[in-house]
């Protein structure tokens, strides 16, 4: 089974403060991507990467950077983190397929920003 | 990437068939269909996917009429732990890295 694992399940920071979340993939997938999920407003994308040092924005990067040095690995970064980043983080690893990309997804970790 | 549109909710009672449709007027010939379905508090999993016509695995089917504008994904014999939010996305595999997640179906089953 493909395994998606996130560094923590809940994370409470304060204003300002650099936040780095963490995702690992273990089934050797090229792709991987970042979201968000807040009430209402479905998920939304932030940045993928389609290989390592590579990266792409999403629907919406402002706020935030990523880092890919190993394949297995991709970072999000909150440069200074604000009330309007609390949100649920999803991190996802997918293959390419003739029906476009089967994402399996972490199980989230739920940012609260003070 | 062909837009979505699916009811904002549903309710069902447990043992009943759930239909859920999806449309997608902007499909392209190269998409497919994706369905993923997600519990509280955990990630989206993906849960069939489809070109045309039927496809049915153990979870779910999932019926493409031919003109492929919408489809359908049904549930059969829904229980409590159906309650999710189903997703419909549509895409393909040519040279497309994203996929774009709308706001999904909220179903809930009542005992």
């Amino acid at each position: 089974d493909v395994k998606v694992t996130q560094s923590s399940r809940y994370l409470v920071k304060r204003t300002g403060e650099k936040v780095f979340l963490e995702c690992v993939q273990d089934m050797d997938h090229e792709n991987m991507f970042w979201y968000r999920q807040d009430p209402g407003l479905g998920l939304r994308l932030i940045y993928f990467s389609y290989d390592v040092k590579m990266k792409e924005k999403g629907d919406i990067p402002e706020g935030y950077s990523v880092s890919r040095e190993k394949k297995e690995r991709f970072s999000l970064i909150l440069e200074s983190a604000s009330t309007n980043q609390t949100s649920m983080y999803l991190c996802a690893s997918s293959f390419p397929g003739p029906g476009g990309e089967t994402q399996y997804f972490g199980p989230g970790t739920r940012l609260l920003v003070l | 990437l062909a837009k979505t549109t699916q009811p904002i909710s549903m309710d069902s009672y447990e043992g009943q068939e759930v239909n859920i449709t999806c449309s997608h007027n902007n499909i392209a010939t190269n998409d497919y269909i994706t369905w993923y379905q997600q519990f509280p508090s955990q990630g989206p999993r993906f849960i069939i996917q489809g070109y045309k016509t039927k496809v049915t695995n153990e979870v779910a089917s999932l019926f493409i009429p031919a003109d492929r504008k919408s489809s359908t994904l049904s549930l059969p014999r829904v229980s409590l732990s159906d309650t999710a939010v189903y997703y419909c996305l549509v895409g393909s595999g040519a040279g497309s890295y994203q996929l774009t997640f709308g706001k999904g179906t909220k179903l809930s089953v009542i005992p």
